[in-house]
């Protein structure tokens, strides 16, 4: 599976969109990006995932560029329960998920 | 939606005992369960998949025999951490997947201390 670089932490402001940048050039063309967060001492939470096209759900809209090589998760208007660290992960499917250091956002008031 | 529920969420023991972990999907048939371990400020680790009704494949330097897996059903996964010792003490999580190309949903976790 392709890597991720992701940068190290974010600060955010809440009712602000948090746009969270991820860099994955060496994609391949059937490999999907994935988005997960973990909130302190729980386990992951599965936001959005995408292949080509830009994705929305009613957590977060996923934004890939065309060459695929990096991608931006928004969360639209973030809140202090959205403060935690979020894992942009490459793979042909989510079977065998390989977790990064991911981007520890906070999010202040 | 889907939950995955983990039991427990937290358990102290002396050290040499052994500490069973239950994975439970309960609105889904998880055909794969995946078992991860994380040690604070570290990222999850993919300590081993199973599949219901075979043997859990484990990754590079995961003891099997230290940490036994059992999948006997479509709706749970066993961990076992045998004679579990200070080292062994972590957070471990699981996760269940139904269909490939479907996400995957995480459990709450279990937080693991040895004395």
């Amino acid at each position: 599976d392709a890597k991720t670089t992701q940068p190290t932490s974010m600060d955010c402001a809440e009712g602000r969109a948090a746009n969270l940048p991820c860099n994955h050039s060496t994609i391949s063309g059937n490999e999907y990006v994935y988005w997960y967060r973990q909130i302190h001492s729980q386990g992951p939470q599965y936001i959005i995932h995408g292949l080509k096209n830009n994705e929305t759900n009613e957590m977060a809209s996923l934004i890939i560029t065309e060459d695929r090589k990096s991608s931006t998760l928004i969360l639209p208007h973030a809140t202090l329960r959205d403060t935690a660290v979020y894992y942009c992960i490459v793979g042909l499917n989510d079977y065998k998920l390989s977790f990064g250091a991911g981007t520890t956002v906070t999010v202040r008031a | 939606g889907a939950v995955v529920s983990q039991h427990p969420s937290r358990v102290i023991c002396k050290s040499g005992t052994s500490v069973k972990i239950e994975c439970r999907s309960l609105d889904f048939q998880a055909t794969t369960m995946f078992w991860y371990r994380q040690f604070p400020k570290k990222s999850l680790m993919l300590m081993a998949t199973s599949n219901e009704g075979s043997k859990a494949t484990y990754e590079q330097g995961v003891e099997k025999d230290k940490f036994l897996i059992n999948h006997a059903s479509l709706t749970l996964s066993t961990l076992t951490v045998t004679s579990a010792h200070p080292e062994d003490s972590s957070f471990y999580i699981c996760s269940a997947s139904g269909v490939i190309g479907q996400p995957q949903h995480f459990g709450d976790g279990t937080r693991l201390s040895i004395l």
